[in-house]
């Protein structure tokens, strides 16, 4: 059972253009949602992440949106740049009981910024 | 400051033969994450550990895999014995919740081939 689906395995933009970048979730318990980019041969690295009491975050080039009634969230990047090409994964977490709560990753989504 | 640290970094071996791998959480954290990521499945947790202790292991997909943290600075996956269909990308990551935050950090990884 995914809970965390990215449906678009890749997603290809020109450079300059907006990249946006979908993720759908299916547990009403999840309160923190989070965006990892990974390079090929490195680990995932934190891009940016967003409170379930939120509905925007933004971080220079990178915005997160939240839509809690139609569980889904988005990741916006204005302009795109070629440094941009990876894998973008949304990942989700439940309520923070006090100790390290663990992450359910999506499949990831492919973005090529294209010259 | 050195980050998630995982060895080796690549790793083949034969049907039936025992592997161990290998991480060094970052020095403060107080939580180690195992991952392993397919082409199929992407990003699954398969363990974790609070303060040295393995809170969930339901991830861990057979009696094969066993995974260890002695101390805090130090976790193994084992896996006994080895088939080809665990051949993936095995990630360590590590976070401190005392920060509040959900925020995991990841090693480059371990891509284990399994012939």
């Amino acid at each position: 059972d995914q809970q965390v689906k990215q449906n678009s395995p890749s997603l290809s933009v020109q450079e300059g253009r907006i990249s946006i970048l979908n993720c759908d979730y299916t547990n009403s318990m999840f309160d923190y949602f989070l965006w990892y980019k990974k390079y090929p041969a490195e680990g995932p690295t934190f891009l940016i992440s967003i409170s379930s009491i939120k509905d925007k975050n933004e971080d220079g080039r990178f915005t997160v949106f939240l839509n809690k009634s139609a569980k889904h969230l988005s990741l916006h990047i204005v302009p795109s740049q070629p440094g941009d090409s990876a894998v973008y994964f949304c990942a989700a977490s439940g309520i923070n009981t006090g100790t390290a709560s663990k992450l359910t990753f999506g499949t990831g989504t492919r973005l090529q910024v294209t010259l | 400051d050195a980050g998630v640290i995982q060895s080796p970094r690549h790793e083949v071996t034969e049907m039936g033969q025992e592997v161990t791998l290998r991480c060094k959480p970052i020095s403060g954290h107080n939580s180690l994450f195992w991952y392993r990521q397919t082409m199929m499945r992407g990003l699954e947790l398969l363990i974790y550990f609070n303060n040295n202790v393995p809170i969930d292991d339901s991830g861990m997909p057979e009696d094969r895999f066993s995974a260890k943290m002695p101390n805090a600075s130090f976790s193994t996956l084992k896996i006994q014995p080895s088939e080809p269909r665990d051949s993936a990308v095995y990630f360590c990551a590590s976070s401190s919740w005392d920060r509040s935050s959900y925020e995991q950090y990841f090693g480059p990884g371990t891509r284990l081939t399994v012939t």
